[in-house]
């Protein structure tokens, strides 16, 4: 089946502009994460959905960034006004099920890198 | 503190020779799993082995088992047989509050540079 898919793959935008960045997830994850890496860094945390409960917003850098979940499939990550340092590969990944245990594997997607020029 | 350490500069490894990775990691939480990460120069992020903090057995998958030593808080990678298609950045990752139900984020170190030289 279909892995995670995110778009657009890259973007190119000027300091100031608003973006978005959409991520599709594997259909029927229950889960889905953001994340964002910048050059030669590890992953950053960024905001966690889970089913119909609150998101996980603790690794939003600023109120600048939002995300939402629409009918808990397709996540759609907004930074407004962006800044040359939000520039980074900000990948989405997506886990299944609800139960048992901590192989809950993440999924990851093949990431939006961001340039703020 | 950080939470997941990686620290060893890059590394470089010969064909068909064994490497470790070390990672060492900081948690209260009883309950959390440890995860390793390759990615290759295209970017993608892969999956490549799990240990929970409860499992017995050091997790194993294929050339890849985790050499965890829960007292010592690390879970260092073994790659064995190293192929030229192993060079890539390599992450370890946790997940703390594991229960079940539940799902949660995973915190990454800064990641590792594996060169396998022919």
């Amino acid at each position: 089946g279909a892995g995670v898919s995110q778009s657009p793959s890259n973007k190119v935008t000027e300091k100031g502009k608003d973006v978005e960045l959409r991520c599709d997830p594997i259909s029927g994850h229950t889960a889905l994460y953001w994340y964002r890496q910048s050059l030669g860094q590890g992953l950053e945390f960024l905001i966690y959905f889970q089913g119909n409960s609150a998101p996980d917003k603790s690794g939003l850098p600023s109120d600048r960034f939002s995300a939402e979940r629409t009918g808990g499939s397709v996540s759609t990550l907004t930074i407004q006004r962006t800044q040359q340092e939000d520039s980074a590969v900000y990948l989405c990944a997506s886990s299944g099920g609800t139960g048992g245990g901590g192989y809950n594997e993440q999924f990851f997607g093949p990431g939006t890198r961001l340039t703020v020029l | 503190a950080q939470k997941i350490t990686q620290t060893q500069p890059g590394m470089f490894v010969q064909e068909k020779e064994a490497v470790t990775l070390d990672c060492t990691y900081d948690t209260s939480d009883p309950s959390y799993g440890l995860f390793w990460y390759k990615q290759p120069s295209s970017g993608e992020m892969i999956f490549l082995i799990y240990q929970g903090s409860y499992d017995q057995q050091n997790a194993t998958e294929g050339r890849y088992s985790l050499n965890f030593q829960k007292a010592r808080k690390s879970a260092n990678l073994v790659i064995s047989a190293s192929q030229l298609g192993d060079s890539a950045m390599y992450f370890c990752a946790m997940r703390e509050r594991i229960k079940a139900g539940a799902n949660s984020k995973l915190t990454f170190g800064k990641g590792i540079t594996l060169s396998v030289r022919p």
